[in-house]
This record gives C-alpha cells, structure tokens and sequence, in this order.
C-alpha cells in the first residue's frame, strides 16, 4: 500500500499568513493526489485535485503544488474560515490511502 | 444540487450484519465511480471500498477484504455496502463519496460527500 505522510500533524497560525502543509507518498504517485478540508461534524470538501488544480467555488488563496512523491498545499492569506482539519490524499491506487490530517488551529 | 444521502447505520454486536445505502441525486449516477470511506470519531479518514460506474472494478481496503461487500444499482441511483462479520474496529461514520471519473485509479479525486451514516459494533 501507498503510505501518505503529512507535516505537520498540527500548525497555529493567525489569519493572514501564509501557511504551507507537506505531503509524502511512500513510491511516486505521479499528480494523483487530492487535498481534502474537513471542519468539525462536516464531511471532508475536495479542495484540490490532480495535485494543482483547484475545485470549482474554491478560493485561490489555496494553491496546490508537486508531483512524484512530494506535495504542498498552500494558503496564501488565511481567513477565519480556513480553521480545519487538511488532509491528503492518494489516488494512484487502490487502497487509496489518506495522510493523518493537519490541524490548522488560531494562534 | 448534488446530493448524497446515506443511510442503514445502526447499533450492533460484534459478528452480525448491516447493510449500507447511498441515494443520490443530482447527476447523472451512471457515469461516475462510487466509493465507501469511514472515519472513527476525532481519527483521520479510511478508505474502504470502491466500485466502477459498470460495477465491473471493485476494490476494498483489506482490513474489510471478504466481510465487505460493495454494490450499486444505477437504475435507483443507489450505493450499497454490505457489511457482514462485523467487529469492534468497524465501528466509525460511514461516508459516501463520488469519484469524479468512471473508473477508479484517476487524478481526480472524490468531489462529492455524503454526511454520513453511524456504525456502532458493541458487545
């Protein structure tokens, strides 16, 4: 199975920063990767898919970047809204496997 | 609007059986893969199964590999997962989910969500 290895597992950070989350896979996955935002007792949002190309009705403050086996997902200015939990995930192949999630808290 | 409604989670004891069900509406079912992914309270997200639009590819993670069984009847626009053997650790909120291709193993993530439905397995 394809390991996915976000970092940090947690970042506080105050609104209007930029802030940068990581991912890993365990072999090259090519762009087959999406990025998820998940707020409490919501289902998870596809932000980003194919490793850079933002979903419809996504703000382009987020921005999405890599490929092989390095990932980013990056938040230019974050908003009050952005608070959540980010999570990663492969879809090379199956199982698809999801990174362990950022928390993304208010400093 | 998309829509994806789960239903069919329930509180049971460890070894019995619950079936799951996805109805959706909003586009055209048909044409897309569908997939289950379960999350235990305040953990991160499992996938657990997905199927192809001609339900001729099917997939499970193996920790549900021949307890589990996916389905889907696109003439009812409907989803299914039959959940047989069930254990402790099965016990999470169950999602729904589209994959924005026919066919699994794509770039394109899954764009839609259900809310969820209960799982409960408890002595």
């Amino acid at each position: 199975d394809i390991q996915m290895t976000q970092s940090p597992s947690s970042l506080s950070a105050s609104v209007g920063d930029r802030v940068t989350i990581t991912c890993r896979a365990s072999q090259t996955i090519s762009t087959y990767l999406g990025w998820y935002q998940q707020k409490p007792g919501k289902a998870p949002k596809l932000l980003i898919s194919a490793a850079s190309t933002l979903k419809s009705g996504v703000p382009s403050r987020f921005s999405g970047s890599g490929s092989g086996t390095d990932f980013t997902l990056t938040i230019s200015s974050l908003q009050p809204e952005d608070f959540a939990t980010y999570y990663c995930q492969q879809s090379y192949g199956t199982p698809y496997t999801f990174g362990q999630g950022t928390k993304l808290e208010i400093k | 609007e998309v829509q994806l409604v789960e239903s069919g989670g329930d509180l049971v004891q460890p070894g019995r059986s619950l079936r799951l069900s996805c109805v959706v509406s909003g586009f055209t079912f048909d044409e897309y893969a569908m997939h289950w992914v379960r999350q235990v309270p305040g953990k991160g997200l499992e996938w657990v199964s997905g199927i192809s639009w001609n339900s001729i590819n099917i997939k499970y993670a193996d920790s549900v590999k021949g307890r589990f069984t996916i389905s889907r009847d696109n003439a009812l626009k409907s989803l299914y997962l039959q959940m047989n053997s069930l254990r402790v650790e099965d016990t999470a909120l169950y999602y729904c989910a589209k994959d924005d291709s026919r066919v699994m193993a794509t770039p394109f993530g899954l764009d839609f969500w259900g809310q969820g439905t209960w799982v409960t397995v408890s002595p």
